[in-house]
């Protein structure tokens, strides 16, 4: 089973537009960690933020925003006035604690486009 | 830099060769993991080291695949006789500690493409 899932395959928005991405996660852990990573064309993943199960504390970074619930087990990540940097791909993963490490199981992604 | 490097960047193999992929973890990283992208898909976890010891080799996807970290720093991913599912790209990524917080920082990745 798919332990994150990224629904939203593909997403355009035209620039200025606040933009939503989505995450569902699935795990039985109580500790777990839910992180985002941006990849660009160049490809390389940029760390962007990383969550612990027990903080529902939404957290607000510049344009980016995350809303992490544990009740719908969604940790959404919404860029407010998006520009044309902002293109790249989209994951979300989870990391768990039973594992005893900290390999990352990841969404299959959202591909945002910022159209000009 | 300061960041995990990994070399070559891209690599283009005829079906049967083997390959040797290097990743150069952050100094001073104990864990090390290995991912494999494939085109239009999210990363999947292959290996991760704690220094020299393979911890979990449960993603590795057949025994083609060999991940060795001798020194507890540089590691190799090498595949034998590659086929063409084995095209993507293999992300290096290490962590200053091994625990579920710790923050991965990832290299560039190697594109390998099998012919």
């Amino acid at each position: 089973a798919q332990k994150v899932t990224q629904a939203q395959t593909e997403i355009s928005v035209v620039e200025k537009e606040d933009v939503t991405l989505d995450c569902v996660y699935e795990t039985r852990d109580t500790t777990y960690y839910l992180f985002w990573y941006k990849q660009p064309p160049s490809g390389e993943l940029v760390f962007l933020i990383r969550r612990n199960s027990f903080d529902e504390q939404n957290e607000i970074s510049g344009r980016y925003s995350w809303n992490f619930q544990k009740s719908t087990s969604s940790f959404n990540f919404t860029i407010t006035a998006s520009q044309v940097v902002d293109s790249a791909v989209y994951f979300c993963a989870l990391s768990e604690s039973a594992t005893g490490a900290n390999n990352l199981f990841f969404g299959t992604g959202t591909r945002l486009t910022v159209i000009p | 830099g300061a960041g995990v490097s990994q070399s070559p960047r891209y690599k283009v193999a005829k079906r049967g060769q083997d390959v040797a992929l290097r990743c150069d973890p952050i100094s001073g990283h104990v864990s090390l993991f290995w991912y494999q992208q494939a085109l239009g898909q999210g990363p999947e976890f292959l290996t991760y080291f704690q220094n020299e010891a393979q911890l979990d080799k449960s993603g590795l996807p057949s025994d083609r695949f060999f991940a060795e970290r001798p020194e507890g720093s540089v590691s190799t991913l090498k595949i034998q006789r590659t086929q063409q599912e084995d095209s993507a790209v293999y992300l290096c990524a290490s962590s200053f500690l091994l625990g579920v917080r710790d923050e991965q920082f990832f290299g560039p990745g190697t594109r390998l493409t099998v012919l």
